[in-house]
């Protein structure tokens, strides 16, 4: 089975610099993808940013951007310019999609709060 | 506009009694999917769905049940059975062949 680890509950940031969140993974499988995922207040699951194990060019997204080290099993996430809005929960998440199976196996999360 | 509905937002509900949580998406997504959320733990997976009258189990489904009779609706039942049911449900869709999941708002269950 998957897991995905986040070691970091909690972080914050000073408006308009630059932050890192850390995650982990274990897998066997050669083929799957990884996401983070924002959840902020309103608890809307929304999708920052996804990176195909297959690519070795990191996903970026805006300010976002990924870290994504495969022989290491590490997919960090970087936010640049940080903003008020940024104030979320991050979960990583990983998925091996098999036939038309694509569940998620999410990490615990880490609460970003970004400080005026 | 197209979307997954939850419904209702929040629920409270007494010991011992059965409640139905409710799923319904317009985005004719094959795949519906159930997670409970707690404090601490992330989002763990109860049960999905790929096709209309069929499911599977996820990694905690006990004390749950779930039927898929429409494509558009996928409505979790948490029974008495369930021993700590107080939790935030969500609900995700996605479209076959597709790794994007979107996401419902949820539902916060709360048992007295």
């Amino acid at each position: 089975a998957q897991t995905v680890t986040q070691s970091q509950p909690e972080m914050s940031v000073q408006e308009a610099e630059t932050v890192t969140l850390s995650c982990t993974y274990d897998t066997s499988e050669s083929n799957y993808y990884l996401f983070w995922y924002k959840q902020p207040p309103s608890r809307q699951m929304i999708l920052v940013i996804r990176q195909e194990a297959y690519k070795q060019q990191n996903a970026t997204e805006n300010r976002f951007s990924v870290n994504f080290q495969k022989a290491a099993k590490s997919f960090s996430l970087k936010i640049s310019d940080s903003q008020l809005g940024d104030t979320a929960m991050y979960f990583c998440a990983f998925m091996n999609p098999q036939g038309s199976n694509y569940k998620l196996t999410f990490g615990k999360g880490t609460l970003l709060t970004v400080n005026p | 506009d197209g979307g997954i509905t939850q419904s209702p937002k929040y629920l409270f509900r007494k010991e011992g009694q059965n409640v139905t949580l409710s799923c319904e998406q317009n985005l004719n997504h094959d795949a519906m999917y159930w997670y409970r959320q707690d404090p601490g733990q992330g989002l763990r997976l109860i049960y999905y769905s790929q096709i209309v009258n069929d499911f599977q189990k996820g990694d905690i489904a006990e004390g749950y049940s779930v039927s898929r009779e429409k494509k558009e609706s996928f409505p979790l039942t948490v029974t008495s059975a369930q021993k700590n049911p107080t939790a935030f449900y969500l609900c995700a869709s996605s479209p076959v062949g597709r790794t994007e999941a979107f996401f419902g708002q949820g539902t916060r269950l709360t048992v007295v």
